[in-house]
């Protein structure tokens, strides 16, 4: 079935530096989008791509939706505190269900 | 826009007995729900789909007749597992779309279900 590949599982960093995490597929999917969840709660979407080749801004969030379908970045600037968590990709392949494929997750630290 | 509610946000019960969770999107008619359930440290997976009316559809591995999904109108979405054991344990996640993906995948915020 479809998987999808997400690294770096961990990252811990200093607060105000840039953090970059990369989702890859062999499957082309549809749709590529980006949750935060944060323990005990369920994730809450960050950005959404729907295009090849799009790139989205959601405040100091930034991702990317790559050329061939096949992956996707999402980069986070100037990190604060507030930016831990468990980040997903989630991707949505052709057909009807739309159902969405997770990776398996980057938990973010961030050292004040 | 986009609430999904999910109820209750823990449980805990006694092994044999069913759960039912709820799923409701308060603001938009979900022609499509997901239920996924997480184990600690690791990503959600996905159950089932289900779609208003019809009989959900389940995932290689999923027991149908163990995880009860019924998505008997546009805003309501339930999942009940059944004679549950501790292994059932888990965090289970519903997440609602709207007709055409107009928007997009809204979760609701889980539900912890411990089986004692």
């Amino acid at each position: 079935g479809q998987q999808l590949n997400q690294s770096p599982q961990s990252m811990f960093i200093q607060e105000g530096e840039d953090v970059s995490m990369n989702c890859t597929s062999s499957s082309i999917f549809n749709t590529w989008l980006w949750y935060k969840q944060d323990p005990g709660e369920g994730p809450v979407l960050l950005i959404a791509l729907y295009k090849a080749g799009e790139l989205t801004s959601n405040g100091r969030l930034t991702a990317q939706f790559g050329i061939t379908r096949k992956d996707s970045f999402l980069n986070i600037s100037a990190s604060i505190p507030s930016d831990v968590g468990i980040y997903f990709c989630a991707g949505a392949g052709s057909g009807n269900t739309g159902k969405l494929i997770f990776g398996q997750g980057t938990t973010l630290q961030v050292k004040p | 826009g986009a609430v999904v509610s999910q109820h209750p946000s823990w449980v805990i019960c006694k092994s044999g007995t069913s759960v039912k969770i709820e799923c409701r999107s308060l603001d938009f008619q979900a022609t499509t729900m997901f239920w996924y359930r997480q184990f600690p440290k690791q990503s959600l997976m996905l159950m089932a789909t289900s779609n208003e009316g019809s009989k959900a559809t389940y995932e290689q591995g999923v027991e149908k007749d163990k995880f009860l999904i019924n998505h008997a109108s546009l805003t309501l979405s339930t999942l009940t597992v059944t004679s549950a054991h501790p292994e059932d344990s888990s965090f289970y996640i519903c997440s609602a779309r709207g007709s055409g993906g107009s928007y997009g995948y809204t979760f609701g915020s889980g539900t912890r279900l411990t089986v004692v």
